[in-house]
């Protein structure tokens, strides 16, 4: 059971717009910055979205972030089929003491 | 390049222990943490801890404490994450990756996981 709420599927066809949900608590999301990791198939996480709606250099601006009190979101516009893989949001989790996250979801371009 | 090349995959038995290897290059050692992650077959991401290689503080996820060891080893820019008391339910993919350091629009800092290794599979069979 992962601390952070994620909907374990999404998808879309290519161009669509989709956005990933990310629900926390008071205790990591309602006080730490937001993190989304894309993690195509076999491979290494990689870094998508940092401080909650910030792209680190090389992410294309298709992909944005938005966080609201304990709940977050990534969007992806004009979805393409390289998109498919499984996108983690992630947090400090303040009485944990450490970072937590979402359980993924697997994105699946139709 | 800013790279992490972590040691090869190992079979244990249970009750063993392993230890996986994190070598930094590309950058300067020192001014990075490196935290551990693993992914059971098929699951999500845990995380395990983080240590400094500055200092070698660590600071470990409590459901691995007294079973994980988190080393550094600044003369060859590695990491190394040690676990004993091996159980089936430990196989699984574990990654290092360096803590990079991050600003919002406000210019508060964040912490993130800019850079991974390949990761690193540990498979627990009698």
């Amino acid at each position: 059971q992962s601390v952070l709420t994620q909907p374990p599927s999404a998808s879309g066809t290519p161009g669509q717009r989709v956005t990933i949900s990310c629900s926390g608590s008071r205790y990591d999301m309602g006080i730490s910055h937001v993190y989304w990791y894309q993690q195509l198939p076999g491979t290494a996480p990689k870094l998508l979205m940092h401080t909650n709606d910030q792209r680190p250099s090389g992410v294309p601006d298709r992909f944005s972030g938005s966080k609201s009190g304990t709940s977050a979101s990534l969007a992806i516009s004009g979805l393409r089929s390289e998109d498919e893989a499984d996108y983690y949001c992630a947090a400090w989790h303040d009485s944990l003491s450490g970072w937590v996250f979402g359980g993924g979801t697997k994105l699946t371009v139709l | 390049q800013v790279q992490l090349v972590q040691s090869g995959g190992e079979v244990k038995k249970p009750g063993a222990s392993v230890k996986v290897s994190c070598k930094a290059s590309g950058y300067t050692f020192t001014n990075y943490g490196i935290t551990w992650v693993r992914q059971a077959p098929g699951q999500g991401l845990e995380w395990m801890g983080w240590i400094s290689p500055y200092n070698g503080d660590t600071n470990y996820a409590q459901k691995f404490q007294g079973r994980v060891t988190m080393t550094t080893d600044t003369s060859t820019t590695t990491v190394s994450m040690e676990m004993r008391s091996l159980r089936s339910d430990d196989t699984a993919m574990y990654y290092c990756a360096r803590e990079g350091n991050f600003f919002d629009g406000s210019g508060a800092r964040g912490d993130a996981f800019d850079i991974w290794g390949q990761g690193t599979l540990i498979t627990v069979s009698s």
